[in-house]
């Protein structure tokens, strides 16, 4: 058990639409990360927070957006849903720049 | 672009065969390589961090050890609890930005 709680753990969109998927970090933690991972694929970096700060970023569009509390909780957004998001999100916690912790993410299915 | 190629892409053994998988990556600025656990419908369970080339960690039944090039997990006679799938991920530092990319894992099947 790590401590990474996401929720929630299942949802159903329709195209166009917007979602937020939200993660609370394992106790102590400063850094979050959120990735896409499809089905038979190794997971895939979004971004990451480090003490509300923006400080990673992989190959998404800037409608996957995203936000980190004082708490250190998390949030995901995605606009404009198109059918290829369907996916499992997953976050990770972790402190700079050592292992992250993952939750058991959230699988998102757009139709 | 940073790139991790893990090998086999599926592997089946008998119980108590060992046998090892390989993680293999291009990455300029590498900070960490790190060795996951994933089963079906289930977040990544973390194993191993490696920093640096001629490191080994031990657990249980795995060792992964590490190169300037790979990353190697060996699994010294697995149980059919083994079976899983292995994700290898590496962490790095360019364009003052941090970035993890990740392999598209082994699936593992240990058959009793």
């Amino acid at each position: 058990e790590t401590g990474v709680t996401q929720s929630p753990t299942h949802l159903i969109k329709t195209r166009g639409q917007q979602v937020t998927l939200r993660c609370s970090s394992q106790s102590g933690h400063n850094t979050v990360s959120w990735y896409q991972q499809a089905l038979g694929q190794g997971p895939q970096f979004i971004f990451q927070y480090y003490r509300e700060e923006e400080n990673g970023r992989g190959n998404f569009p800037p409608r996957f957006s995203g936000l980190q509390f004082p708490n250190y909780s998390s949030e995901l957004n995605v606009n404009a849903l198109e059918l290829d998001d369907s996916a499992l999100y997953l976050c990770a916690s972790s402190l700079k720049n050592t292992e992250a912790f993952f939750g058991q993410g959230t699988r998102l299915t757009v139709v | 672009e940073d790139q991790v190629t893990q090998s086999p892409e599926a592997l089946r053994l008998q119980e108590g065969e060992s046998s090892s998988l390989n993680c293999s990556y291009t990455v300029s600025g590498l900070r960490g390589l790190f060795w996951y656990r994933q089963d079906p419908g289930k977040g990544p369970e973390f194993l191993f961090t490696l920093y640096s080339a001629g490191e080994e960690k031990e657990k249980e039944r795995l060792k992964a050890t590490l190169t300037k090039k790979e990353s190697f997990l060996h699994i010294t006679a697995p149980k059919p609890e083994d079976s899983a799938t292995y994700l290898c991920a590496v962490q790095a530092w360019g364009g003052g930005y941090q970035k993890v990319t990740f392999g598209t894992g082994t699936k593992l099947q240990v058959i009793p």
